[in-house]
């Protein structure tokens, strides 16, 4: 168990380039997240999959940002055009689904971020 | 969607003195965590603690359900323990959403 992997861990873009990260679950979990956070605030949710399913997306996300899991393993999280309001650290977390019917028990393991700065 | 409070927003301490740090929220849940950022950025899970108490070394954190709060004990406390400290619940009440709403988090510092 090598924890959530994130790349890159730091990206410079220019405004209205397109950048991609890539984030690697742990292998046994079959939720992942994207959660981005900006300076001084609590993470905020992006996106959640459960396997290759998108199944929830925020209301804040744009149609600008897209998120895949194309087998259920790793995603990719792609911000097209990017804006200066897109600087921002973008946290993946995973989760494994609880056996037992427990549906509370959704406990997160965050990866160490993408920090995107967009001058 | 439910609301998240923390408090307070900053706290320095000396090394060796104990700490509550708050969370309130607006509706029933069935899911907190406590989570711990470290100053270069990286997110821990402390506790998953929707009821009751536990511990772990010298944390430990109460959520009393029916008053909608949740409380995190520091005890005896180092220097390593500096960073922001987020509560977080679902944002939803009820079944179906798995997105998990922050507080904005309470800052420690610890001081030698």
């Amino acid at each position: 168990d090598t924890g959530v992997s994130q790349n890159p861990r730091h990206k410079i873009t220019k405004r209205g380039q397109n950048v991609t990260f890539r984030c690697d679950p742990i292998s046994e979990h079959n939720r992942l997240y994207w959660y981005r956070q900006t300076l001084g605030q609590g993470p905020e949710f992006l996106t959640y999959f459960q396997n290759e399913a998108q199944l929830e997306k925020s209301r804040l996300l744009s149609d600008r940002f897209s998120a895949e899991r194309p087998k259920g393993s790793f995603s990719t999280l792609e911000i097209q055009r990017t804006e200066q309001g897109d600087s921002a650290m973008y946290l993946c977390a995973s989760s494994l689904r609880p056996t037992g019917g427990f549906s509370g028990a959704n406990v997160l393991t965050f990866g160490a971020g993408s920090r995107l700065t967009v001058l | 969607g439910i609301q998240v409070e923390q408090s307070p927003p900053d706290l320095i301490l000396q090394e060796g003195a104990n700490s509550t740090l708050r969370c309130n929220f607006s509706d029933s849940v069935n899911n907190l965590q406590w989570f711990h950022q470290n100053p270069w950025g990286q997110l821990i899970n402390l506790f998953y603690i929707p009821s009751g108490t536990k511990q772990n070394g010298r944390l430990s954190a109460t959520t009393v359900a029916t008053e909608r709060y949740s409380l995190l004990y520091i005890s005896s406390s180092q220097t390593t323990d500096s960073g922001v400290y987020f509560c977080a619940v679902p944002a939803y009440s009820g079944a179906g959403s798995y997105q998990l709403t922050f507080g904005k988090g309470t800052k420690l510092s610890v001081i030698p």
